[in-house]
């Protein structure tokens, strides 16, 4: 059975950082991309970032270039995403997500609530 | 910025059909963009319906199809259940970025 478990979020002032992490298991974690996505109170789903199988290509949607990067640990079946320079308007659910190779989505996790506010 | 549109909301009758639809501000739809469909209700995570246009995750309903519609993609239900009312997002590759749609938010009533 294939499970996404986030953990890492919180509450955090304006400017500060966060650091979310998804633990996955039930697939083989190596072979697929991974993507994270979000969603503010109320609001639709924003896909944040993606990275491939071997971590070398990443991507992000245009208002976190720069402050979020996406990583992870293959040996740790662990997906990561480093968020600095936060904002008010980062606050949101975040959703761990396994794709089907490169691009379709397919399992969801249930998400981390990250809260940005002084 | 590139817009993906869906309608923002739709009524449909229990047991009736109706489509959604996914379209793109940089031009018509394609498989190329492998439109991916998610259903979420409230308090809920999203769950993947469709993937690749037309393919349903083994967990989709029947009464659950993905097309091309013109210069759109398309979900469409057939049979309508009361427990379909949910939130149905799109989702667009565009060779590296994903965008999703706004929603459309189904009502069955």
């Amino acid at each position: 059975e294939v499970q996404l478990l986030e953990s890492g979020g919180g509450l955090v002032q304006p400017g500060g950082s966060l650091r979310l992490s998804c633990a996955a298991s039930g697939f083989t974690f190596n072979g697929f991309a991974m993507s994270w996505v979000r969603q503010a109170p109320g609001k639709g789903l924003e896909w944040v970032s993606v990275i491939y199988s071997g971590g070398s290509s990443t991507y992000y949607t245009d208002s976190v270039k720069g402050r979020f990067t996406i990583s992870r640990d293959n040996s740790k079946n662990t997906l990561y995403l480093q968020m600095n320079s936060l904002r008010v308007e980062d606050t949101a659910v975040y959703y761990c997500v396994k794709t089907m190779g490169v691009i379709d989505f397919d399992y969801w996790g249930q998400g981390t609530l990250v809260t940005v506010s002084s | 910025q590139t817009v993906v549109t869906q309608e923002p909301s739709l009524t449909v009758s229990p047991g009736g059909t109706v489509t959604l639809t996914c379209a793109s501000s940089t031009g018509a739809v394609t498989s190329g963009y492998y439109p991916n469909w998610f259903q979420q209700k409230p308090g809920q995570a999203p769950r993947s319906l469709i993937y690749s246009t037309s393919n349903k995750q083994s967990w989709t309903p029947a009464r659950f199809s993905g097309s091309l519609l013109g210069d759109k993609a398309a979900l469409t239900l057939s049979g309508v259940q009361p427990e379909d009312e949910a939130e149905y997002y799109c989702l667009l590759y565009y060779g590296g970025a994903r965008v999703f749609g706004g929603g459309t938010k189904l009502t069955v009533l």
